[in-house]
C-alpha cells in the first residue's frame, strides 16, 4: 500500500464548476502538506502550503487538511478552463530526518471545459 | 533570478551509457533534490542534498549518483543506463527551515 493515495482521474468539469481534489495517507507522522499544480510538459509548481490541520483560503483555492482522518483536500471555486492540469498533493514531516523529503501522490489529471 | 534550471531538456540514450543531468539554482537554497516522474507513479525521490558536501538517498536512489560541490548545482549521474531510467526527472530546491519546494522544468530522459 503506498503511504498517500490520490485518485488519478481524469477529471472533467465544466467551467464554473466547484472542483473537490483528495488524498488519503498512512504516515501520522506527516505535519506538512501541500498541493503542486503542474501542467503538461511542464515542472510542479506551488499551490497551496498547510501546515498540520486546518484550513487555507488563497483565491478561488481552499485546502483543507484533517489530521484525525489523514485526509487532505483541495477546492477548486469557479473553475477555469487555465485551470485544466495535474494537481499533485504532497506531504513530509517534521524536521530532523524528515526534512525536505516529500512523498507524493500519483497526481489528479483536471480537464475544465468552456 | 532564473530559479531552478535544468539541462538538457530532452535525451535520448542507449543501455549501458552513462550520461550527467545538470541542475542548478540561484536562489541561494541549501537544500536540493531529485525526483523521477513515471506514469500511475507520482514523484519519487531519488538523492537529496542540505548543503554543499552533504547528500543522501532517497526512495528510489539504485543505478544513480550525485554530488554537491558548490550550492548552485546538483548533477545526476546516470552510472549505466538501462531502459527502467526511462522518466522524467525533475530537480527541485528550498530554502532553509522550509518544507515547499521548487521545481526545475524537467529532463525527458529516453533509453533504449
Amino acid at each position: 500500500q503506498k503511504e498517500v493515495e490520490q485518485d488519478p482521474g481524469p477529471l472533467s468539469v465544466p467551467e464554473g464548476a466547484i472542483v473537490s481534489l483528495n488524498c488519503t495517507y498512512s504516515n501520522s507522522a506527516f505535519q506538512y502538506f501541500m498541493w503542486y499544480r503542474q501542467y503538461s510538459r511542464k515542472g510542479p509548481e506551488l499551490l497551496m502550503y498547510t501546515y498540520s490541520s486546518g484550513n487555507k483560503e488563497d483565491g478561488r483555492f481552499t485546502a483543507q487538511v484533517d489530521k484525525s482522518s489523514k485526509y487532505i483536500s483541495l477546492f477548486i471555486r469557479d473553475s477555469q478552463p487555465s485551470d485544466s492540469a495535474t494537481y499533485l498533493c504532497a506531504m513530509s514531516g517534521s524536521g530532523g530526518t524528515s526534512y525536505g523529503k516529500l512523498t507524493f501522490g500519483q497526481g489528479t489529471i483536471l480537464t475544465v471545459h468552456p | 533570478n532564473a530559479g531552478v534550471t535544468q539541462t538538457p531538456k530532452f535525451q535520448v540514450l542507449k543501455t549501458g551509457q552513462s550520461m550527467t543531468l545538470q541542475c542548478a539554482q540561484d536562489m541561494n537554497h541549501e537544500y536540493m533534490s531529485w525526483y523521477r516522474q513515471d506514469p500511475g507513479m507520482g514523484l519519487r525521490l531519488i538523492h537529496y542534498s542540505v548543503g554543499a558536501g552533504i547528500t543522501d538517498q532517497g526512495e528510489v536512489p539504485n543505478g544513480y549518483n550525485v554530488s554537491r560541490s558548490t550550492t548552485e548545482d546538483f548533477p545526476l549521474r546516470l552510472l549505466s543506463a538501462a531502459p527502467s531510467q526511462t522518466s522524467v526527472y525533475f530537480c527541485a530546491s528550498s530554502p532553509p527551515g522550509r518544507e515547499t519546494q521548487y521545481f526545475g522544468p524537467g529532463t525527458r530522459l529516453l533509453v533504449l
